[in-house]
């Protein structure tokens, strides 16, 4: 069975960058098919995707938050990793880590997700 | 972006009977040339993430019981729980990856009457 699992800190200052890395076990991260990304889930809130990434490196990434995200992958750790720059208290969420089955896609799995608070 | 739009933002519903929940889409997300709606619907029980329940409109994936049924095609979308269980009170999110970025609806919650 796929497992997705976030880490990263759970707090924030403002202005800083948000790190979090998604590791990948029990499933084949390389595979042709799939694409990794990350949604977020303010508390109480909808979701919203932030971007994916194709093993191979190509990435899409939504206009709302593209001047701010980079997200790369390391095959040979079998992780992906999300960076948000410039953060707000607007960016305080749930962070899950997610497989889509294509570009853009449905998602069939899903991390459990880890909350970031930003604050000073 | 397409907006997706779903109603109502809450509704109660006694054991047994039927929960109906809608989506909308603001443009079509009916791809012609296979004739596939790219609409998705998720449950979300609190602590949880998502989980899928249906893909390309009416697709149930895997696992997920049969009183669950998704129907609509282009921009009107319905998720229907033809008999509600106690373990189904949950927020509904419908997503549609037509194109990106993807976007979801802002859920349903439905909890028992």
């Amino acid at each position: 069975q796929l497992q997705l699992q976030e880490s990263g800190p759970g707090l924030v200052k403002p202005s800083e960058t948000l790190s979090l890395t998604c590791t990948v076990s029990a499933g084949s991260f390389s595979s042709g098919t799939y694409y990794w990304g990350w949604i977020r889930q303010p508390p109480g809130k909808g979701l919203e995707w932030i971007g994916s990434i194709y093993y191979s490196g190509s990435t899409y990434y939504n206009p709302s938050l593209k001047s701010r995200v980079t997200i790369s992958v390391d095959t040979s750790k079998n992780h992906f990793s999300l960076n948000l720059r410039s953060v707000t208290a607007a960016d305080t969420a749930l962070y899950y880590c997610a497989r889509t089955a294509s570009s853009p896609g449905w998602v069939d799995y899903w991390g459990q997700g880890t909350l970031v608070t930003v604050s000073s | 972006d397409t907006v997706m739009t779903q109603s109502p933002d809450s509704l109660a519903v006694s054991l047994g009977e039927r929960a109906t929940i809608n989506c909308m889409s603001s443009r079509s997300v009916l791809y012609s040339s296979n004739n596939k709606s790219y609409l998705a619907w998720y449950q979300q029980k609190p602590g949880q993430p998502p989980k899928l329940l249906i893909y390309w409109a009416s697709t149930r994936e895997s696992g997920v019981p049969d009183r669950f049924s998704g129907s609509g095609s282009g921009t009107d979308f319905t998720l229907t729980i033809s008999s509600l269980q106690a373990e189904d009170v949950a927020v509904y999110y419908c997503q549609q990856y037509y194109s990106n970025p993807l976007t979801f609806g802002g859920g349903t919650k439905v909890e028992i009457k």
